[in-house]
């Protein structure tokens, strides 16, 4: 089945610098990379997705970039502020195939003012 | 859009008694459900996949008739943990997508805490 590895586990970062979070995963069919942000008691919230069709899809502060033959990707955030303190989840799934998703290990990020 | 919710948000039972959790999309119908258990500071796991009219498919080591889903119609599911214990005690969280795409929206979990 499919493995996803995240690193790092953690991450601090001075307000208004960039975070990197990367994501590998083993399974060559995977075509769809969905990025989660979740806050302390709260369920995960979709900020960023990205399909294997693609190699970089930019929101904002917020980047997803693929590269599809080394099997990673990777989340930015540019211009980092406290409110972006929170567990950040990577995921991998095969589009119609009961889309069961495979995550990472969580990387919490904490934006330090 | 895509908005789940859950209910309860927390929930204290006594070992032995059952519990009842709500997940529903309140704004598109989910083909189908996910039911998620996360323990402090890991990822999220995987317990069982329900579509809608059908029984559920449970993850290895999950006990079906421990962790009864039921996915009654397109906007509801429900997870009971029946003879609750306190290893039960854990967040659990939903999820719900459409048939049109793979995205999975979130419901913000239930703290489940069995004395």
């Amino acid at each position: 089945g499919e493995n996803v590895e995240q690193h790092p586990s953690t991450l601090s970062v001075q307000e208004g610098d960039s975070a990197v979070i990367k994501c590998t995963y083993s399974d060559s069919a995977s075509n769809y990379f969905p990025w989660y942000k979740q806050e302390l008691g709260k369920g995960p919230q979709l900020i960023i997705d990205i399909r294997s069709n693609v190699g970089e899809k930019k929101d904002q502060r917020i980047a997803v970039t693929l590269n599809k033959t080394a099997k990673h990707f990777s989340l930015h955030i540019t211009e980092t502020q406290p409110e972006d303190s929170a567990v950040y989840f990577c995921a991998a799934s095969i589009s119609n195939t009961g889309n069961q998703f495979y995550f990472g290990t969580g990387t919490s990020l904490t934006v330090i003012p | 859009g895509a908005v789940v919710s859950q209910h309860p948000s927390w929930v204290i039972c006594k070992s032995g008694t059952s519990v009842k959790i709500e997940c529903r999309s309140l704004d598109f119908q989910a083909t189908t459900m996910f039911w998620y258990r996360q323990f402090p500071k890991q990822s999220l796991m995987l317990m069982a996949t329900s579509n809608e009219g059908s029984k559920a498919t449970y993850e290895q080591g999950v006990e079906k008739d421990k962790f009864l889903i039921n996915h009654a119609s397109l906007t509801l599911s429900t997870l009971t943990v029946t003879s609750a214990h306190p290893e039960d005690s854990s967040f659990y969280i939903c999820s719900a997508r459409t048939g049109a795409t793979d995205t999975q929206y979130f419901g913000p979990g239930t703290r489940l805490t069995v004395l």
